[in-house]
C-alpha cells in the first residue's frame, strides 16, 4: 500500500492564482480531511469529508473548497491564492468509527504564494 | 482561541532519562486524546491515544496520563532515544457524525535527545 499520497510536494503560485491540491490514498477508508500547518499554530483543520460525496467545513475554511467524488480521492482548491496561504498542506485519511482518530497522514505540500 | 495548549516550544533531555511532555485543554466536550509525532518534510504519524474514561495509557516506552479535573495530559517516554528527537503534537476529538474524526490540534513541542 502507498498510503496516502500528495502531489505536488513544492508549489509556488502568485497571488490570483488557481490550482489544486492532490490527495489519494489507497486504504479505502471513509475519512479523509486536509490540515494546513503555519509556524507557532499547529496543524489547522480546512474541510473533510466523511464518505464520497459527503464533505463539510473545519476550523479555517476560507478561500479553500473541496469534492469528494470518489473514496480514494480528496483534492482541495485554491479559487484565488492569496500570501496568507503560504502554508504546509497535509491530507489525512482515516476509517470511520471508533478508530477514526487514528488519521494517516501524507507527506505534505509545502505551497508559497507570492 | 487555542483548545489545545502546548506551553513548551522546546524539550531537551539526555539519552537514557524520562521525556515528559505536556498538553493543557479548555473544551470539556473533549473525549479522545492523542499524540503525534512529526519528523521534518514529513506528516505527522499516530503515537499514542487515551479516551477520557481511562486516566492511563502505555504502549511500550510510551505512557499517556489524563488528568481530567486538571484538563491536562502528558506523554512520557522511557528511556529517551535519539530517534525520539521530533516535533510531538498533543490532539484531542469532541467526537463527531461517525466517531472521533475531528481532531484540534496544540502548537507542537520540540524535543531533542542529546546523546
Amino acid at each position: 500500500n502507498a498510503g496516502v499520497t500528495q502531489t505536488p510536494k513544492f508549489q509556488v503560485l502568485k497571488t490570483g492564482q488557481s490550482m489544486t491540491l492532490q490527495c489519494a490514498q489507497d486504504m479505502n477508508h471513509e475519512y479523509m480531511s486536509w490540515y494546513r500547518q503555519d509556524p507557532g499554530m499547529g496543524l489547522r483543520l480546512i474541510h473533510y469529508s466523511v464518505g464520497a460525496g459527503i464533505t463539510d467545513q473545519g476550523e479555517v475554511p476560507n478561500g479553500y473548497n473541496v469534492s469528494r467524488s470518489t473514496t480514494e480521492d480528496f483534492p482541495l482548491r485554491l479559487l484565488s491564492a492569496a500570501p496568507s496561504q503560504t502554508s504546509v498542506y497535509f491530507c489525512a485519511s482515516s476509517l470511520s468509527g471508533s478508530q477514526a482518530h487514528e488519521q494517516y497522514f501524507g507527506p505534505g505540500t509545502r505551497l508559497t504564494v507570492t | 482561541d487555542q483548545q489545545v495548549k502546548q506551553n513548551s516550544p522546546s524539550l531537551s533531555v539526555q539519552e537514557g532519562r524520562i521525556s515528559i511532555l505536556n498538553c493543557d485543554y479548555t473544551n470539556s466536550m473533549f473525549d479522545y486524546f492523542l499524540w503525534y509525532k512529526k519528523y521534518p518534510a514529513e506528516g505527522p504519524t499516530f503515537l499514542i491515544s487515551i479516551s477520557s474514561i481511562k486516566d492511563k495509557n502505555e504502549d511500550g516506552r510510551f505512557t499517556v496520563f489524563l488528568n481530567k479535573s486538571a484538563k491536562h495530559l502528558s506523554l512520557h517516554i522511557v528511556p529517551s532515544q535519539p530517534g525520539d528527537s521530533a516535533v510531538y503534537f498533543c490532539a484531542a476529538s469532541a467526537g463527531g457524525v461517525f466517531g472521533n474524526e475531528k481532531l484540534t490540534f496544540g502548537t507542537g513541542t520540540r524535543l531533542t535527545i542529546i546523546p
